[in-house]
């Protein structure tokens, strides 16, 4: 069976610091993506960067970047400069290529910005 | 629309009753995907819709949860005989394609309070 667990429930961090939100995975496929998705007070689950297995570098998307370790099966989130707007829920998923796109999500991290 | 539209935004129903829940997926969007979100829990699949296929209904946690798409646009998801334990968001999300998971637009959910 494919997991996602995020073991850290909540986080803080000052604003304009920097933090990091671990995800760990388990699966036996080799084709699949990873997400992070925010969701804010509003419910609505905003994508913020996405990762293909295949693909050995990790992805950036301006404050928000990826360390995708394979091997190890870990993907964790790093915020550069936090802002207040970046306090919401974070998701970390997975889904395997062609398999209808249904997503596995991790429990959530709950990140306060502190100003 | 310009996105994906859910309703209600929030429901209350006493135990036992039946619900609907409704989807407008963003024009063209061929696939449609339902998730729930119990308190402080991750996203759950339930089921999703790929044009004119069988749905997926792999997720579903009981035979008094159903979903239907009718003419490949508009869904409802019906919960017959609601439980307490049925009390949850409901997200649907909606995507141009299955084949790259994750590539979707969510709605921002129904808050459904069964008492």
């Amino acid at each position: 069976a494919q997991t996602v667990t995020q073991s850290q429930p909540e986080m803080s961090v000052q604003e304009a610091e920097t933090v990091t939100l671990s995800c760990t995975y388990d699966t036996s496929e080799n084709n699949y993506y990873l997400f992070w998705y925010k969701q804010p007070p509003s419910r609505q689950m905003i994508l913020v960067i996405r990762q293909e297995a295949y693909k050995q570098q990790n992805a950036t998307e301006n404050r928000f970047s990826v360390n995708f370790q394979k091997a190890a099966k870990s993907f964790s989130l790093k915020i550069s400069d936090s802002q207040l707007g970046d306090t919401a829920m974070y998701f970390c998923a997975f889904g395997v290529y062609n398999q209808g796109g249904k997503l596995i999500f991790g429990q959530g991290t709950e990140l306060s910005v502190k100003p | 629309g310009a996105g994906v539209s859910q309703s209600p935004s929030n429901k209350v129903t006493e135990k036992g009753k039946d619900v609907e829940l409704r989807c407008d997926p963003i024009s063209g969007h061929t696939a449609l995907y339902w998730y729930r979100q119990s308190l402080g829990q991750g996203l759950e699949f339930l089921i999703y819709f790929q044009g004119n296929s069988a749905p997926d209904k792999s997720g579903l946690p009981s035979d008094r949860f159903s979903a239907e798409r009718t003419g490949g646009s508009v869904s409802t998801l019906t919960i017959q005989r609601t439980q307490q334990e049925d009390s949850a968001v409901y997200l649907c999300a909606s995507s141009a394609t299955t084949l790259s998971p994750g590539g979707y637009t969510f709605g921002s959910g129904t808050r459904l309070t069964v008492v």
